[in-house]
């Protein structure tokens, strides 16, 4: 079945810098990759997403990148602010659209 | 207009209670998935939904789990004799249609069971 793993389950960055969290899947059949934020006590929600046919995409200060031959694609958060501190999942969406999986998340700390 | 609204946010139980966990899609939403989350985990699928019908319930529990999403009311997640192994968040996410992989999820029901 669809596997998804994400890495690293913590990361730690000052304030500023950037930060960049890795997922990898194993269904190449998988067309679409959102990525989600959980702050403390909340639901996730959607940040951005990428489907397959896009290499890359960028809203203001997020990106994701896509690489279908290598089955991975990443988060980039740049010039963090404390704000920016929650857990961040990875998805893909089984095809069909029935199930989703998520990866185990990324605790994301940003220090002022 | 609200988006997905899940009652109650906590709920205590002892064990060998039931646990009835309620939620409401966002508007114009007919598509309903429950997660659940154990701490410092993550999402775990358990079943998805449309009116009246079960799609895919291969994430839920055989025993003492059961989901339901009525023609009128919200997608209600029930637990029967609950245990301490069942303490977890619960999330419901919403979806406009069945080929739509953006989930809108609400705020979670968090269950403790003593």
């Amino acid at each position: 079945g669809e596997n998804v793993e994400q890495h690293p389950s913590t990361l730690s960055v000052q304030e500023g810098d950037s930060a960049v969290i890795k997922c990898t899947y194993s269904d190449s059949a998988s067309n679409y990759f959102p990525w989600y934020k959980q702050e403390l006590g909340k639901g996730p929600q959607l940040i951005i997403d990428i489907r397959s046919n896009v290499g890359e995409k960028k809203d203001q200060r997020i990106a994701v990148t896509l690489n279908k031959t290598a089955k991975h694609f990443s988060l980039h958060i740049t010039e963090t602010q404390p704000e920016d501190s929650a857990v961040y999942f990875c998805a893909a969406p089984r095809t069909g659209g029935f199930k989703t999986i998520f990866g185990a998340g990324t605790r994301l700390f940003v220090k002022a | 207009n609200a988006g997905v609204m899940q009652n109650p946010r906590h709920l205590v139980r002892r064990r060998g209670q039931e646990a009835r966990l309620r939620c409401s899609p966002m508007k114009g939403h007919s598509h309903v998935y429950w997660y659940r989350q154990l701490p410092e985990e993550g999402l775990k699928f358990m079943v998805y939904l449309q009116k009246e019908n079960i799609i895919d319930e291969s994430g839920m529990p055989k025993e003492r789990f059961s989901a339901e999403f009525p023609k009128e009311g919200p997608s209600i997640l029930r637990i029967q004799q609950v245990v301490r192994g069942d303490s977890a968040a619960y999330f419901c996410a919403s979806s406009w249609d069945q080929g739509e992989e953006k989930l809108f999820f609400g705020s979670g029901t968090q269950l403790s069971v003593l």
